[in-house]
């Protein structure tokens, strides 16, 4: 199975600020990440697919980008509404599996 | 536009086979693959496994041996069963639909909550 190494578990950060969370394959999945967000209570939400491809209706400052097994997703201004938990899957190929999660925290 | 709904016992006994069903509405369960996925309370995501329309299969490796997972077109629903449950089992159990471009999910059900407990 592949697996995803998501970092950092958390990170404390501010309205404004600009956020950057990185996820890694343990081998080639071209360019099938995804990345979700997560609010308590609710179900993730796609944000990004195919690595850079921004889900319709997500807001601008969501981008995603990928340097060999390496993504990264990351918010070029936090908002109130940011302050959540994100999660990237490789969708390349079966098992389907997942980064162990980012937790945006208020700082 | 598509909804997703599980439905199932939120309470299942040690040992015994857990069963949750997904409901799709607005939309066909045709030509798209459909997953379960679930979440230990504050714990991350744990895909395990998928169904496809015409009832293809893939399974998470290390719940292989305990998951079926089947559709039924004709109600517009896809079903998990996982047998011999222990309390590790108890989750958020989602259902979701994957997406043709990027193989991601787009559509997801407000999930179900099942705990094994006597």
């Amino acid at each position: 199975d592949i697996q995803m190494t998501q970092s950092p578990s958390s990170l404390s950060a501010s309205v404004g600020d600009r956020v950057t969370i990185t996820c890694r394959a343990s081998q080639s999945i071209t360019n099938y990440l995804n990345w979700y967000q997560q609010k308590p209570g609710q179900a993730p939400k796609l944000l990004i697919y195919v690595a850079s491809s921004l889900q319709s209706g997500v807001p601008s400052r969501f981008s995603g980008s990928a340097s060999g097994t390496t993504f990264t997703l990351t918010i070029s201004s936090l908002q109130p509404e940011d302050f959540a938990t994100y999660y990237c899957q490789q969708s390349y190929t079966t098992p389907r599996t997942f980064g162990q999660g980012t937790k945006v925290e208020v700082k | 536009q598509v909804q997703l709904q599980e439905s199932g016992p939120g309470l299942v006994q040690p040992s015994e086979t857990l069963s949750l069903t997904c409901t799709v509405s607005g939309g066909s369960i045709s030509s798209y693959y459909w997953s379960w996925i679930r979440q230990p309370a504050g714990k991350g995501l744990e895909w395990i496994g998928r169904v496809s329309s015409s009832g293809s299969t893939n399974y998470n490796s290390s719940l292989k041996s305990r998951v079926t997972m089947l559709v039924d077109t004709s109600k517009n629903q896809f079903s998990l069963k996982l047998s011999s449950v222990t309390a590790a089992d108890t989750a958020l159990y989602y259902c979701a639909r994957d997406e043709s471009v990027g193989r991601a999910h787009v559509y997801w059900g407000q999930g179900t909550l099942v705990t094994v407990s006597s």
